[in-house]
């Protein structure tokens, strides 16, 4: 089957630096995204990787391996408003897209 | 830009009882997805639409969902008779080109089946 292995929960405090690692094993690829998802709100788009390598976006960067099928999103400068759900998702390259189950990360003070 | 929209925000309804939520995509937007979230759980990828031509359906749970998009603006998706396992949050995201994998997801419609 198809899946995206990511850690439940991140806990870590305000101004550090937090690695959200995921896993995938799906029937094809077309790229790897990261939505962050708050409390009762919409996921949106943070970041998405097609090729190997680093993307970088402000205080967020995001990593892909196809070889490895790993990814991972890197918080920098974390703050409290960063505590939300993140999900990584992969186009298979048909018409699906698959998330993973969400890593829950919480900021301290 | 208005982003998508659902509607209702929130629904609760009996075992049994049918239910349609709708989702109004970013105009434009050819691609639209349905999703749904069970607590705790992974986003479940439903169905993809290509304008009003559905291109995968495969997450569809059963036949008792039903999804369309007529005209290829707005899509609706109705569930009968619904039962308690259809509870959960059902996510609809647009996107202009699929290739991107840029999908703009609405604020989502909670469902309660009691």
């Amino acid at each position: 089957g198809q899946s995206l292995e990511q850690p439940s929960e991140v806990t870590a405090v305000e101004g550090a630096i937090v690695q959200i690692n995921c896993t995938y094993q799906t029937s094809g690829f077309y790229g790897l995204s990261w939505y962050q998802q708050h409390d009762g709100g919409a996921p949106t788009f943070l970041s998405y990787n097609a090729l190997d390598g680093l993307e970088e976006t402000g205080r967020f960067s995001s990593f892909l391996s196809r070889s490895d099928s790993y990814g991972y999103l890197l918080l920098q400068e974390l703050q409290m408003k960063d505590s939300a759900s993140y999900f990584c998702a992969v186009g298979t390259g048909g018409f699906k897209t698959i998330f993973g189950a969400g890593t829950r990360l919480f900021v301290k003070a | 830009e208005a982003g998508v929209t659902q509607f209702p925000s929130h629904s609760v309804i009996e075992k049994g009882q049918t239910v349609t939520l709708r989702c109004d995509p970013i105009s434009g937007h050819d691609n639209l997805y349905w999703y749904r979230r069970v607590m705790g759980k992974e986003i479940k990828f439903l169905l993809h639409f290509v304008k009003e031509s559905k291109q995968d359906e495969s997450g569809m749970p059963n036949n008792r969902f039903l999804a369309e998009r007529t005209g290829g603006t707005y899509s609706t998706l109705k569930v009968q008779p619904a039962e308690l396992e259809d509870s959960g949050v059902y996510f609809c995201a647009s996107s202009q080109d699929r290739g991107t994998d840029t999908q703009y997801f609405g604020p989502g419609t909670r469902l309660t089946v009691l």
